[in-house]
């Protein structure tokens, strides 16, 4: 079982929709969590980082946490075709500081 | 300020061949990471060093080495390349358990 486990889709989702994305990680002491995106051929950037349980929201974007159940997920509102990428969850390792990440969510938004 | 900077972009090896990749951070971070991407399978750490003088070994670390050379400098070396090798590695830095800067890849081939 991988530590960081994500739906490697394709997510597919006309514009304007919500797209839900999902994350399970494996390590309870895990203390800090994100979300990158990735557009082909280029690096990953931060979209959110949330650390508490429960929703953490900023413009479009909403993480969620919840420790209990390991489980982290994003939601995207109002879904653009620029937001078509791959969308990594990332979990930072309690007692190592290891951050691991899962296989990615590909994400396409359809006009 | 340049972030997390990677040399070389490209580079093209012979099966046997050796080659270091080096990364700079000038985020005065503790942590730097080294991880591999190919398709489908998200970010994979191969690396870790959570300290100056420290190093650990990450999820797929056979066939690497690595050197915290100081504060600012993480290297990679392959000593002997195999085709199973080539892929796009990333550098990465952070502060303990915050989010990870990443430099621009290197995308390596091994024939």
């Amino acid at each position: 079982q991988k530590e960081v486990e994500q739906n490697s889709g394709p997510l597919s989702v006309p514009e304007g929709a919500i797209a839900s994305l999902n994350c399970t990680y494996s390590d309870r002491g895990s203390q800090s969590f994100f979300w990158y995106r990735q557009y082909s051929g280029k690096s990953p950037e931060l979209i959110m980082s949330i650390y508490s349980n429960g929703d953490k929201e900023d413009g479009r974007f909403t993480a969620q946490l919840n420790k209990a159940s390991q489980y982290v997920s994003l939601l995207i509102r109002d879904s653009q075709p620029s937001d078509s990428a791959t969308y990594l969850c990332a979990v930072n390792k309690g007692n190592t500081g290891k951050l691991i990440f899962g296989q990615g969510t590909t994400l396409q938004v359809k006009p | 300020n340049a972030g997390v900077t990677q040399t070389p972009k490209f580079q093209v090896l012979k099966t046997g061949q050796s080659m270091t990749l080096q990364c700079a951070q000038d985020m005065n971070h503790n942590s730097m990471y080294w991880y591999r991407q190919d398709p489908g399978m998200g970010l994979r750490l191969i690396y870790y060093s959570a300290s100056e003088g420290t190093t650990d070994k990450g999820e797929v670390p056979n066939g690497y080495n690595v050197s915290r050379l100081n504060k600012r400098e993480f290297s990679l070396r392959l000593e002997s390349a195999a085709p199973s090798q080539t892929s796009v590695y990333f550098c990465a830095s952070s502060e303990a358990r915050r989010r990870g800067y990443f430099g621009p890849g290197t995308r390596l081939t091994v024939t």
